[in-house]
């Protein structure tokens, strides 16, 4: 069964830190993966996504990498705002105009 | 380009009525997915069409479920006789097959069932 796993589901941090969000696979047979981040009560952003063929992409303060062998994912934060709170959710594609399969998401909070 | 849009954006509705949901994607995009949220999950995939033909139905998309892209547009989400566990978030995405497979996401449309 292909399933998308994210750690942790909750995390609070002093506005300024670096912080590392995981997300993992478990079949490593994937298209694409992205991330995105939602609001609460609202629809979800997209903010990165990897190519199956990539290992990183970056948009300004945000890096995601790639590890397929490994089934993993990480969303890299630098200089953490509290304008960074939100949950942010994996999403992986394993096929070519197919569905998205979801993590629970991180609960990401940035303490002033 | 205006983005993915829903309406309406909050329907609250008595069990056992029906409500309509529609959607606009992206104009250029030619597929438009449909996926639920619960509170604190990530979103489930309930169906997906590429143009006007729906090609792919999740096992969650009871036959109380129909959704139609009439013309390959705009596309309708119809639940009948709505149960109390069909309160979620709905979520409509859309995407182009020449592009790098990116879904856009709309804001969804958040269903209260009393």
């Amino acid at each position: 069964k292909q399933e998308v796993t994210q750690i942790p589901a909750a995390l609070s941090v002093p506005e300024g830190e670096n912080l590392v969000l995981n997300c993992s696979f478990t079949d490593s047979a994937i298209y694409n993966l992205q991330w995105f981040r939602q609001d609460p009560g609202k629809g979800l952003t997209s903010l990165l996504l990897i190519q199956s063929s990539q290992r990183e992409q970056t948009s300004g303060r945000l890096n995601a990498s790639l590890d397929k062998s490994s089934g993993r994912s990480t969303l890299y934060i630098a200089a953490s705002q509290p304008g960074d709170s939100a949950t942010y959710l994996c999403a992986v594609l394993y096929n070519q105009g197919g569905k998205l399969i979801f993590g629970q998401g991180t609960e990401l909070s940035v303490k002033p | 380009d205006t983005g993915v849009s829903q309406n309406p954006r909050h329907k609250i509705t008595k069990r056992g009525q029906n409500v309509t949901f529609r959607c606009d994607p992206i104009s250029e995009h030619n597929r438009l997915y449909w996926y639920r949220q619960t509170l604190g999950q990530g979103p489930e995939f309930l169906t997906y069409f590429q143009n006007e033909a729906q090609l792919e139905k999740s096992r969650l998309l009871s036959d109380r479920f129909s959704a139609e892209r009439p013309k390959g547009s705009f596309s309708t989400l119809e639940i009948q006789r709505t149960e109390q566990g069909d309160s979620a978030m709905y979520l409509c995405a859309s995407s182009s097959d020449r592009g790098r497979e990116t879904q856009y996401f709309g804001p969804g449309t958040r269903l209260l069932v009393l």
